[in-house]
């Protein structure tokens, strides 16, 4: 099955400055990779995803890059600001939702 | 918005006990997902519902069951608690159809068994 490899585990930052995590995945059949952020107390919130027929896709500050050959896929967070402190999940799945695999999460830290 | 309940943000048990965890949504969504999430282990499937009284099992159904009377509530049953089954849950919700449809989650239930 699936397996979904996600790095740092924690990740600190200067406000303004860019925060990068990767994420890898096995099965070359998956084909969608969304990005969840989750705020203290709260649930995941789905900010981004990307499938396999794109190589970037971009919202505001958040861009997110697939590297089908390699298996892998990065979240790009440009000029961070305290808020976007939170733990982000990378996921990759193959049909939908049922089959959805999860990293182990990212804790991101901007310093103010 | 979308909206998903769980009924209770905290909860503590005794091992042995028979838990009920609730989770309702409010957008008429016909899927619907248990996951437990753990440190350095992300989330993970435990159980989903594509439809009223339809279950199916997910990564780690072991020690647990569903049920699915009404379309939007979903239950998660923990049938005898075990201290291993300490750990955060989260509920979500999805619509359906081919392919993938974002899904939304609740605030999750932080459960401890004693």
């Amino acid at each position: 099955g699936e397996n979904v490899e996600q790095h740092p585990s924690t990740l600190s930052v200067q406000e303004g400055d860019s925060a990068v995590i990767k994420c890898t995945y096995s099965d070359s059949a998956s084909n969608y990779f969304p990005w969840y952020k989750q705020e203290l107390g709260k649930g995941p919130q789905l900010i981004i995803d990307i499938r396999s027929n794109v190589g970037e896709k971009k919202d505001q500050r958040i861009a997110v890059t697939l590297n089908k050959t390699a298996k892998h896929f990065s979240l790009h967070i440009t000029e961070t600001q305290p808020e976007d402190s939170a733990v982000y999940f990378c996921a990759a799945s193959r049909k939908n939702n049922n089959d959805m695999r999860f990293g182990a999460g990212t804790r991101l830290t901007v310093k103010p | 918005d979308v909206k998903v309940t769980q009924s209770s943000r905290y909860l503590v048990k005794r091992t042995g006990e028979k838990v009920f965890l609730e989770c309702v949504q409010d957008m008429d969504h016909e899927n619907m997902f248990w996951y437990r999430q753990d440190p350095g282990l992300g989330l993970r499937l435990i159980y989903f519902s594509y439809d009223v009284k339809m279950k199916e099992k997910g990564d780690i159904p072991e020690g647990y069951s569903v049920s699915r009377e009404k379309k939007e509530r979903f239950s998660l049953i923990l049938e005898s608690a075990s201290t291993n089954q300490t750990s955060m849950y989260l509920c979500a919700s999805s619509l359906p159809g081919q392919g993938h449809q974002p899904q939304h989650f609740g605030d999750g239930t932080r459960l401890s068994i004693l």
